[in-house]
């Protein structure tokens, strides 16, 4: 079975801290990625990186960074936390897209249980 | 900017009724995806459909994907407290690498 492993399932910060949420997978996937969950706004794309030391911003990066310095592993960074960061972090992993019989192929996103963050 | 829009928000029946969600966009999709996240995890996939039109049944649950590829149905039939969760459809559009997440159904059944 895929494993999407995250470092911590309950953060408490203070405004203005550094914050290291890092995500581990073991299946060798090409693509990985980190969402934000709040009620109400679904699942809202912050990075995704595709290779390793690759990185592309999402819907929302403001605030955000991330690292890829190992195929398995991808850190999300707040710099300097802020109130409104607090929310629900996701991270994903994904094959590459193959082809299939129509054509282009979306693969299965293989989730974490998830972060928890809380700035004060 | 690419949306998502689900239908209903929240959703509360009885063990037995039929239920159907609704996942819409002014965006075409190369193919869309329907997760099931249930309370401290992660959303899991339940179906992908990539052809207009096309139909999936899982079960009790029915998906389809729209003739212009711009929107979704989910249908369950005979709902049961295990299907409680929260739906989210997730569009994919080729060259982008990105997925598209839709706001979200939370569903109750109750016993």
């Amino acid at each position: 079975d895929v494993k999407v492993t995250q470092s911590s399932r309950y953060l408490v910060k203070r405004t203005g801290e550094k914050v290291f949420l890092e995500c581990v997978q073991d299946m060798d996937h090409e693509n990985m990625f980190w969402y934000r969950q709040d009620p109400g706004l679904g699942l809202r794309l912050i990075y995704f990186s595709y290779d390793v030391k690759m990185k592309e911003k999402g819907d929302i990066p403001e605030g955000y960074s991330v690292s890829r310095e190992k195929k398995e592993r991808f850190s999300l960074i707040l710099e300097s936390a802020s109130t409104n960061q607090t929310s629900m972090y996701l991270c994903a992993s994904s094959l590459q897209i193959i082809f299939g019989l129509a054509g282009r192929y979306t693969g299965e996103l293989f989730f974490g249980e998830g972060s928890r963050l809380t700035v004060l | 900017t690419q949306l998502l829009e689900q239908s209903p928000q929240f959703l509360s029946i009885q063990e037995g009724e039929n239920l159907t969600v609704y996942c819409n966009s002014s965006s075409v999709f190369s193919s869309l995806q329907w997760y099931r996240q249930e309370p401290g995890e992660g959303p899991v996939l339940l179906v992908t459909v990539v052809t207009g039109g096309e139909v999936k049944k899982l079960k009790r649950l029915t998906f389809q994907f729209g003739d212009a590829r711009k929107d979704s149905s989910l249908h369950i039939t005979a709902a049961q407290p295990g299907d409680t969760g929260l739906y989210l459809c997730a569009g994919y559009t080729s060259g982008t690498y990105k997925y598209i997440f839709g706001t979200g159904t939370r569903l109750k059944v109750l016993a």
